[in-house]
């Protein structure tokens, strides 16, 4: 069974603080890795994609991967209120399907 | 809006009656994906096509459950028998081809069974 672990919150932060959102996967053989973003009552939305070791920046939000800990992080930098959803991580094992943790709720305060 | 479209946007039907759900991928898309989701719950795939074909049924619920993509661009989802634990969110994703594709969602469709 391949699994995708989220810690399912909430993740509580002050407006202007740094989110830390984490994932950790079953599957060595995970390729592709991506977090998704969801509004209560809405559909994903993706965020970040990574593929190698690492950190990945894109605007206030930074992914890292470590394979080898199959380990996958979320940064988001300078925390807004519209900040406020679900975010889900989730990993393709190369067989072209996403395998989805049950998501971290992360709620800012202003 | 990624221009994913899913009709309806909800359905209320009755234990018993069938229900059908159509997607509309991104029109460069050969990929179309099926998950649902339930509340508390990550999306949980269901089924997908590369063109036509469908490549993994095996992870459809049951055997009331099927979906079709007859000529590589739309596709339905449909759930013969409805039961209440039917009722969930079904979200249906498309991608260009490859596993490092990104797979965007549409809004989903929100059914209701009583």
């Amino acid at each position: 069974q391949k699994e995708v672990e989220q810690n399912s919150g909430p993740l509580s932060v002050p407006e202007g603080a740094i989110a830390s959102l984490n994932c950790t996967y079953s599957d060595r053989g995970s390729q592709s890795f991506f977090w998704y973003r969801q509004y209560s009552g809405k559909s994903p939305e993706l965020i970040m994609s990574i593929y190698s070791n690492g950190d990945k920046e894109d605007g206030r939000f930074t992914a890292q991967l470590n394979k080898a800990s199959q380990y996958v992080s979320l940064l988001i930098r300078d925390s807004q209120p519209s900040d406020s959803a679900t975010y889900l991580c989730a990993v393709n094992n190369g067989y072209s399907t996403l395998t989805f943790g049950k998501g971290t709720m992360l709620l800012v305060s202003p | 809006d990624t221009g994913v479209s899913q009709d309806p946007r909800h359905k209320i039907t009755k234990r018993g009656q069938n229900v059908t759900f159509r997607c509309d991928p991104i029109s460069e898309h050969n990929r179309l994906y099926w998950y649902r989701q339930t509340l508390g719950q990550g999306p949980e795939f269901l089924t997908y096509f590369q063109n036509e074909a469908q490549l993994e049924k095996s992870r459809l619920l049951s055997d009331r459950f099927s979906a079709e993509r007859p000529k590589g661009s739309f596709s339905t989802l449909e759930i013969q028998r409805t039961e209440q634990g039917d009722s969930a969110m079904y979200l249906c994703a498309s991608s260009l081809g490859g596993e490092d594709y990104i797979q965007y969602f549409g809004a989903g469709t929100r059914l209701s069974v009583l």
